[in-house]
């Protein structure tokens, strides 16, 4: 079946420096959307992407969807400690709505 | 509401027991979905309703596990002959129609 796959797993950087992560897949999805998961907590929506090659940012955080549809980076500029989390990709699967996830990239920031 | 409330936050129960999670989505919101998510995962999906229909419930593992949203709103998971295998945190999201999800902040289920 379909399967998201994060790179890196884990990530710990000092405040202030960039990240990026990414997500690929071996099938194609029209749609990437990035959710941001703090402990005890559901994931919370970042950015949607709809169009092959869109790139769209939220305040600090820029998204691309790939060219090729397989594939997409979340981007996070000048990192602060609240950007601690867990960072999940996810895709539709099928035309319903429900949502294929990545395992996620934990992202710690050492202030 | 406001957001996607799910009741209890955390559910300890025994082997073998039945036990009830319930999802309350947001007003006006069509679809609703249950995934479970355990440690270290991404959400896994379970079970998704349109209105008061399961629509697509590929993703039970077992016949254990039932979910019913009788009036369209409000959701009920249920699990019976509860298993230690089935300890993880169960994440209910609502939509409008097949739009993003919004997630609650989930139940932590431990079975003991």
């Amino acid at each position: 079946g379909q399967q998201l796959n994060q790179s890196p797993q884990s990530m710990f950087i000092q405040e202030g420096e960039d990240v990026s992560m990414n997500c690929t897949s071996s099938s194609i999805f029209n749609t990437w959307l990035w959710y941001k998961q703090d402990p005890g907590e559901g994931p919370v929506l970042l950015i949607a992407l709809y169009k092959a090659g869109e790139l769209t940012s939220n305040g600090r955080l820029t998204a691309q969807f790939g060219i090729t549809r397989k594939d997409s980076f979340l981007n996070i500029s000048a990192s602060i400690p609240s950007d601690v989390g867990i960072y999940f990709c996810a895709g539709p699967a099928g035309n319903t709505g429900k949502l294929i996830f990545g395992q996620g990239t934990t992202l710690q920031v050492k202030p | 509401g406001a957001g996607v409330s799910q009741t209890p936050s955390n559910k300890v129960t025994e082997k073998g027991k039945y036990v009830e999670l319930r999802c309350d989505p947001i007003s006006g919101h069509t679809a609703l979905y249950w995934y479970r998510q355990s440690l270290g995962q991404g959400p896994e999906f379970l079970i998704y309703f349109q209105g008061t229909g399961a629509a697509d419930d590929s993703g039970l593992p077992n016949d254990r596990f039932f979910a019913v949203r009788p009036e369209g709103s409000v959701s009920t998971l249920k699990i019976q002959r509860t298993e230690r295998g089935d300890s993880a945190v169960y994440l209910c999201a609502s939509s409008l129609d097949r739009g993003p999800s919004t997630f609650g902040s989930g139940t932590r289920l431990t079975v003991v």
